[in-house]
């Protein structure tokens, strides 16, 4: 059964500190892997998109990491702002030809940013 | 046409009522999905269609759940006779198959509470 697995479930950093988050991921035949942000009451919005053959993404002061050989990745966000305050999902997609069921989503991380 | 948009952003309802609620995808995207998402939870695959076809239904997705999808663009999301554990933030996403990416973008939410 496909899985995404993320850690932690949830974090309390001080603003303008890194922070790293995990994702793992049994999904397979890989396509690629997102992280998309979620604030609070809103749809998800996509970060990073990273294919098989790509090591890291950056996106501002997100850098997103992929190691395909032991199906992990990891979200590092440096310098925190008040504004990341949101929860992180990890979403895999496997090659299905095509359909929906072929996204596979953790349960995010939820990321506090304290002042 | 800025993004996916959903209406209404909020619903209280009694139990044992109807809803309706309303997608309207990026104008150009040819697919439109359905998620559930609950609290502390990843999105939940619901439904999807290609153009007006329906192509896939969650075993989440019972019999009190019908979505439709008539012209092609925009989608409806209807519950019969709601439970409360139907309480849940409801998703809508698009995106154009054969793009290279498949991205999902997702529009803001549907919260449904239902008393």
């Amino acid at each position: 059964k496909n899985q995404v697995e993320q850690s932690p479930q949830s974090l309390i950093i001080l603003e303008g500190k890194n922070c790293t988050l995990q994702c793992n991921y049994t999904v397979s035949p890989f396509s690629n892997l997102r992280w998309y942000k979620q604030d609070t009451g809103r749809g998800p919005v996509s970060l990073t998109i990273m294919t098989f053959s790509e090591n890291t993404k950056s996106n501002g002061r997100y850098t997103a990491t992929l190691d395909a050989d032991t199906k992990q990745s990891s979200l590092h966000i440096t310098a925190s702002q008040l504004s990341d305050s949101a929860s992180y999902i990890c979403v895999v997609s496997a090659f299905s030809g095509g359909g929906a069921d072929g996204l596979t989503f953790g349960k995010g991380t939820h990321l506090i940013i304290q002042p | 046409d800025t993004g996916v948009s959903q209406d209404p952003r909020h619903k209280i309802t009694k139990r044992g009522q109807n809803v309706t609620f309303r997608c309207d995808p990026i104008s150009e995207h040819n697919r439109l999905y359905w998620y559930r998402q609950t609290l502390g939870q990843g999105p939940e695959f619901l439904t999807y269609f290609q153009n007006e076809a329906q192509l896939e239904k969650s075993r989440l997705l019972s019999d009190r759940f019908s979505a439709e999808r008539p012209k092609g663009s925009f989608s409806t999301l209807e519950i019969q006779r709601t439970e409360q554990g139907d309480s849940a933030m409801y998703l809508c996403a698009s995106s154009l198959s054969g793009s290279g990416s498949d991205e999902q973008f997702f529009g803001p939410g549907t919260r449904l509470t239902v008393l």
